[in-house]
């Protein structure tokens, strides 16, 4: 079965744009986690949603939010974009109850 | 508060065992184990639920104590394909967050 899909895979922006990424979990899986990967910081938890609804949000200024859609997809974006926030955003999938996440490749967000 | 994990950095010799460990400070309700290869998504090893049982497959196993709130990763006759940076995961009862420790990069030399 496909697996979990994000889009676009890379993606460079001006400071003070905003962006958009998007997330397709794995078919019947209705929760969806977002994390930051920087080589300094290691898994940075974003938020969790199950069944559109954040259920969890993780230590990040507002200018981060997201969604999930009735289909499971979700995406995320970021405002007002910092030099900082130049990292690696890995969205996860995961069945309800004591599973393993399935992780996505990643978008690669690089901010000049 | 996120898992502490130790060592940060092994580097060991095909054939050779290693353990991995991971610390919290919070009452866990799961432990999860992944590996990472560089410039690749981390990929799910096992979860390890309230209870301490231990689980492996292959040459790899992990166990949990929760009265110390410890688990610990054991690879055992290690290959080369088990270099990557080894991430514990912590997830609290009811809570559906996931929190990953700062991560262990194992290194197998031939």
């Amino acid at each position: 079965k496909a697996g979990v899909t994000q889009t676009p895979r890379y993606l460079i922006k001006t400071r003070g744009q905003q962006v958009t990424l998007s997330c397709s979990p794995i078919s019947g899986h209705r929760s969806v986690s977002w994390y930051q990967q920087t080589p300094g910081q290691g898994l940075q938890f974003l938020f969790e949603y199950f069944s559109e609804t954040q259920r969890n949000k993780g230590n990040f200024p507002g200018r981060f939010s997201g969604r999930q859609f009735s289909n499971s997809r979700s995406e995320m974006n970021v405002s007002t974009l910092e030099l900082g926030d130049s990292a690696l955003y890995l969205c996860a999938s995961s069945l309800p109850g004591g599973f393993g996440y399935t992780f996505g490749s990643g978008t690669r967000l690089t901010v000049v | 508060q996120q898992p502490v994990q130790s060592p940060q950095a092994v580097i060991l010799r095909e054939g050779e065992d290693a353990v991995i460990n991971c610390s919290s400070s919070k009452a866990l309700y799961s432990v999860h184990w992944y590996r990472q290869k560089h410039g690749e998504a981390p990929v799910f090893l096992m979860i390890l639920l309230k209870g301490g049982e231990q689980k492996g497959h292959d040459k790899i196993s992990a166990s949990f104590n929760e009265k110390k709130q410890q688990s610990s990763l054991y690879l055992t006759a290690s290959q080369l394909s088990y270099s990557g940076t080894y991430f514990c995961g912590g997830m609290g009862q009811g809570a559906q967050k996931l929190v990953f420790g700062q991560g262990t990069r194992l290194t197998i030399n031939p």
